[in-house]
């Protein structure tokens, strides 16, 4: 198993421009999160989906769209990106909430927005 | 809303040194959650707590969630380089109705050879 993959690692975008990053999960996993780690900080939770089809907010959600057409695949994207959205993203993923609700978190996708 | 503080925020100890990490919640803990996350990496889940007064333990890492279910401690002993990272406490959590995962803001391990 791959476990969590996202794509791409890093990426520098202009003010304005828009991008998907994308993440997939080969564990089966109902639950996906997304995540923005800045310096210093802990982990904002963005959005999250609780299986296919459906999608919620999360604490910081504005400026972000999610998606989640198959169980495996959980992309955001970034309409009208702005400085304030540098940062590192992660995906993650679990079987369920409550209960044992471990968390398979992906590497990463460092952003930067000039 | 619910909150998780950590203390300390960073740490640098000595190899060979004991350490412990605390994680405050602002209201009772359902689950909590210990990650480590390397620097410029994703994180990796390293125990969970349900039950108040539970303790476990993994090699040299040892994590307690106390009685009234509100803090936690991760406790290391004979710290090594490798033990170096950012670790953080994680909980499931509700805010009007709504589902949330947290993180506390994370404790930056240091371990000096």
């Amino acid at each position: 198993n791959a476990g969590v993959t996202q794509t791409p690692k890093f990426r520098i975008l202009k003010i304005g421009q828009s991008m998907t990053l994308q993440c997939t999960q080969d564990m089966n996993h109902n639950y996906m999160y997304w995540y923005r780690q800045d310096p210093g900080m802990g982990l904002k939770l963005i959005y999250y989906s609780v299986g296919a089809g459906i999608t919620d907010k999360g604490e910081v959600p504005n400026g972000y769209n999610v998606s989640r057409s198959t169980t495996e695949d959980f992309p955001l994207r970034l309409e009208l990106a702005a400085p304030s959205q540098t940062s590192v993203y992660f995906c993650a993923s679990s079987y369920s909430t409550g209960g044992l609700n471990e968390q398979f978190f992906g590497p990463g996708t460092r952003l930067t927005v000039l | 809303s619910q909150e998780l503080e950590q203390s300390p925020q960073s740490l640098i100890v000595q190899e060979g040194k004991n350490l412990t990490i605390n994680c405050t919640s602002s209201k009772t803990l359902y689950g909590l959650y210990w990650y480590k996350q390397k620097y410029g990496e994703g994180l990796i889940f390293l125990m969970m707590l349900q039950k108040g007064g539970e303790e476990k333990s993994h090699e040299k890492i040892t994590a307690k969630l106390d009685e009234k279910k509100q803090q936690s401690s991760l406790h290391i002993t004979a710290s090594q380089p490798s033990h170096a990272g950012i670790y953080l406490c994680g909980a499931d959590g509700y805010s009007s109705g709504t589902y949330k995962y947290i993180f506390g803001t994370g404790t930056r391990l240091k371990v000096l050879a």
